[in-house]
C-alpha cells in the first residue's frame, strides 16, 4: 500500500522560503520508474502542477515557476523535499505530493491529502 | 505549454443520467498522454484515467474515457451519488498542465 504524507509550516510570510517534505511508504524513488510530483491547490480553484523529481534524480519544473523552485530527495528517509522561494498571498494553496510509478507517463497514481498553507502579508 | 480547456463549468445532472465531460488541448498531445482525476471536497484527487482511455485500478466502468489529438473526453454511463465530485484532465507530454475543471453537481 503506497500512501504519502505532506508536512511542513501551515503559515508563512511573505517574501519567506517555503519548504515542504513528502514522506512515503510502500514505494522507493530509487525504483526505475517511480517519481514524485507536488501539485498545490489555491482554495476553490484548479490543480496546478509545480515540479517533479524521478528516480534517477532528474527533475522538471513548471515554466512560471522554475526561477522559485526546487525539489530534491532523501532516498534514505523516502521523502522528496520542494522549496519555494520569495513566497506572496497568491501562493497560498493546498500543496499535494503525489507519486508516479508509469515510467516516464508522468499522471498519478497515489496523493497525499495536502497540506494547506497559508502566506501573510 | 499545452494549455487544456474543460468544458462545461458545471454539468447539472440527476443520478442515473450520463455525463460527458470535455477536455481540449491547445495543441496536440503527444502518444495521447491524458489521465482524469475526480476530485471530492476536502480530498486529494483520485486518478481515473490514464493514456486517454486506460481506467486506473479499482474504477468502475461506467466510466469511460476517448480521445485523441486536441479533443478529449470522460464519460460517465450511469451517475452515482457517489460520481458528483469535480474532474481535471492532465496531459503529460509536452511537460505537465491540469485544465480549469468540470463540476458535475446533483440538479
Amino acid at each position: 500500500q503506497v500512501t504519502l504524507r505532506e508536512s511542513g509550516p501551515a503559515v508563512v510570510k511573505r517574501t519567506q522560503t517555503l519548504t515542504l517534505t513528502c514522506t512515503f511508504s510502500g514505494i522507493s524513488l530509487t525504483t526505475r520508474g517511480v517519481s514524485v510530483g507536488w501539485i498545490r491547490q489555491p482554495p476553490g480553484k484548479a490543480l496546478e502542477w509545480l515540479a517533479l523529481i524521478d528516480w534517477d534524480d532528474d527533475k522538471f519544473y513548471s515554466t512560471s515557476l522554475t526561477t522559485r523552485l526546487t525539489v530534491s530527495r532523501d532516498t534514505s528517509k523516502n521523502q522528496a523535499v520542494l522549496t519555494m522561494t520569495n513566497m506572496d498571498p497568491v501562493d497560498t494553496a493546498t500543496y499535494y505530493c503525489a507519486v508516479s510509478k508509469s515510467s516516464y507517463d508522468y499522471y498519478f497514481d497515489f496523493w497525499g491529502q495536502g497540506t494547506l498553507v497559508t502566506v501573510s502579508s | 505549454e499545452t494549455v487544456l480547456t474543460q468544458s462545461p463549468g458545471t454539468l447539472s445532472l440527476s443520478p442515473g443520467e450520463r455525463a460527458t465531460l470535455s477536455c481540449r488541448a491547445s495543441q496536440s498531445v503527444i502518444i495521447n498522454y491524458i489521465a482524469w482525476y475526480q476530485q471530492k471536497p476536502g480530498q486529494a484527487p483520485r486518478l481515473l484515467i490514464y493514456g486517454a482511455s486506460s481506467r486506473a485500478t479499482g474504477i468502475p466502468d461506467r466510466f469511460s474515457a476517448s480521445g485523441s489529438g486536441t479533443d478529449f473526453s470522460l464519460t460517465i454511463t450511469r451517475l452515482e451519488p457517489e460520481d458528483f465530485a469535480v474532474y481535471y484532465c492532465q496531459q503529460y507530454g509536452d511537460s505537465l498542465t491540469f485544465g480549469g475543471g468540470t463540476k458535475v453537481e446533483i440538479k
